[in-house]
């Protein structure tokens, strides 16, 4: 089946620090990828997604590219603030699995002032 | 505005008891999902509906049920055959279960057993 296995936490850095959290996949077909983020005590929210090879998802600063050479979808910013200190969860969907979000483990960002 | 409420936020259940947690959209979305969160790990997919009066089980079902009678409601019970229940549960929906379209999550319940 599909998985997705993302950079193990916890990830700490200072403001302004350039961010990247690794994502890969597994998957059969093209499947879409996508990042969510989870503030403390709260649901997830979309931060950006790809539906194909070559796509460039980016919000709020944040980028990833959808690589299916390296079957990964790694997700940077160039320049963190405190705002930005959250769990983020790298996810895919495709054909193989009916269409299943499937989550990796999550990366803590802790963003120090 | 448009969104996703679970209820209640928290919620505490003695061992042995049934619990149902509440999940409602006013997006107008065709599909709805619940996962389980447990400290430190991804999500986890209990059951999803991709159309009122339809259901599937997800990877984690055993323990769990649940019903789709309106478009923006559905509802969770975890039954007593759970054997771990103390988790966080988060609802989700999307305009349509398929490959391009996001799931919008709710605000989640935490559920403690006692």
């Amino acid at each position: 089946g599909n998985s997705v296995t993302q950079m193990e936490g916890p990830v700490t850095l200072s403001e302004e620090a350039f961010l990247t959290i690794n994502c890969t996949y597994t998957a059969t077909g093209y499947p879409s990828l996508f990042w969510y983020v989870q503030y403390p005590g709260e649901g997830l929210q979309l931060l950006l997604k790809a539906t194909k090879a070559d796509d460039k998802g980016s919000n709020k600063g944040f980028e990833a590219t959808y690589r299916k050479e390296t079957t990964s979808f790694h997700l940077e910013k160039g320049s963190v603030q405190v705002s930005d200190s959250a769990v983020y969860f790298c996810a895919l969907k495709g054909p193989s699995d009916d269409y299943k979000l499937s989550f990796g483990a999550g990366t803590t960002v802790t963003v120090r002032a | 505005d448009g969104g996703i409420t679970q209820s209640p936020k928290y919620l505490f259940r003695k061992e042995g008891q049934n619990v149902t947690l509440s999940c409602e959209q006013n997006l107008n979305h065709d599909a709805m999902y619940w996962y389980r969160q447990d400290p430190g790990q991804g999500l986890r997919l209990i059951y999803y509906s991709q159309i009122v009066n339809d259901f599937q089980k997800g990877d984690i079902a055993e323990g769990y049920s649940v019903s789709r009678e309106k478009k923006e409601s559905f509802p969770l019970t975890v039954t007593s055959a759970q054997k771990n229940p103390t988790a966080f549960y988060l609802c989700a929906s999307s305009m349509a279960h398929n490959l391009y379209n996001e799931q919008f999550f709710g605000p989640g319940t935490r559920l403690t057993v006692l």
